[in-house]
């Protein structure tokens, strides 16, 4: 089953606008990642939040973790027509090793 | 840094027939994931292996679906037979401790 549930599950904006995209999960966990994926390629890494930060950055990428309110947020800043893709929220939950449990995923469209 | 190597990339078959696919993991990685994305949906893990050992295969249909890691480091999946709703892409990933790394995955398509 599916841990994380991203919103929106689509997004459209211009280039130079902000995107935010919102993801909630339902259980503890040890960490929450977000990845990229272009279409028709595999997932890349961005960033990883740990249960015991409140917020992360990373370029044009800033990330919040609520855990009372079991949620995050990824925020791009100043898009670009590159990072048209699809972005998914991963919940790490540690025992022995990591399981990463994926979401739906929102896709984003920017607009030149 | 050579990254998580996948073969083949794509895959038709007929219903009811086999099929494998091989996943190279990075070197020295522990962990290796194997995952299924239907269109449009997320990944959906179906096994994770921690060196030659299986940590989760809980959503692993296991009357078609096999998977191996011999030796704690290569590993296949296969599908014996396929059906329909296998088509999907198979996406294998690895990691040393928490992130994880893809291949390009392999794209199934059962006919």
């Amino acid at each position: 089953s599916q841990q994380g549930e991203e919103d929106p599950q689509a997004l459209s904006i211009q280039e130079g606008e902000n995107a935010t995209m919102n993801c909630s999960y339902k259980t503890s966990i040890n960490n929450l990642q977000w990845y990229r994926q272009n279409s028709g390629r595999g997932l890349v890494h961005l960033i990883l939040i740990r249960s015991n930060e409140r917020e992360k950055h990373s370029g044009r990428l800033r990330v919040t973790l609520d855990t009372s309110k079991k949620s995050s947020s990824l925020l791009i800043t100043a898009s670009r027509a590159a990072d048209t893709a699809s972005y998914f929220c991963a919940t790490g939950t540690q025992g022995g090793s990591e399981k990463l449990v994926f979401g739906k995923g929102t896709k984003l469209t920017v607009n030149p | 840094e050579a990254g998580v190597a996948q073969s083949p990339r794509y895959k038709i078959i007929e219903k009811r027939q086999s099929v494998a696919f091989w996943c190279n993991p990075i070197s020295g990685h522990a962990t290796l994931y194997w995952y299924q994305q239907i269109l449009g949906q997320g990944p959906k893990l179906l096994i994770q292996f921690q060196n030659n050992g299986v940590v989760d295969d809980s959503q692993l249909p296991k009357d078609r679906f096999s998977a191996e890691r011999l030796k704690g480091v290569d590993s296949t999946l296969k599908i014996q037979p396929a059906k329909l709703e296998d088509s999907a892409v198979y996406l294998c990933a690895s990691s040393l401790k928490a992130e994880a790394f893809f291949g390009q995955g392999t794209r199934l398509t059962v006919v």
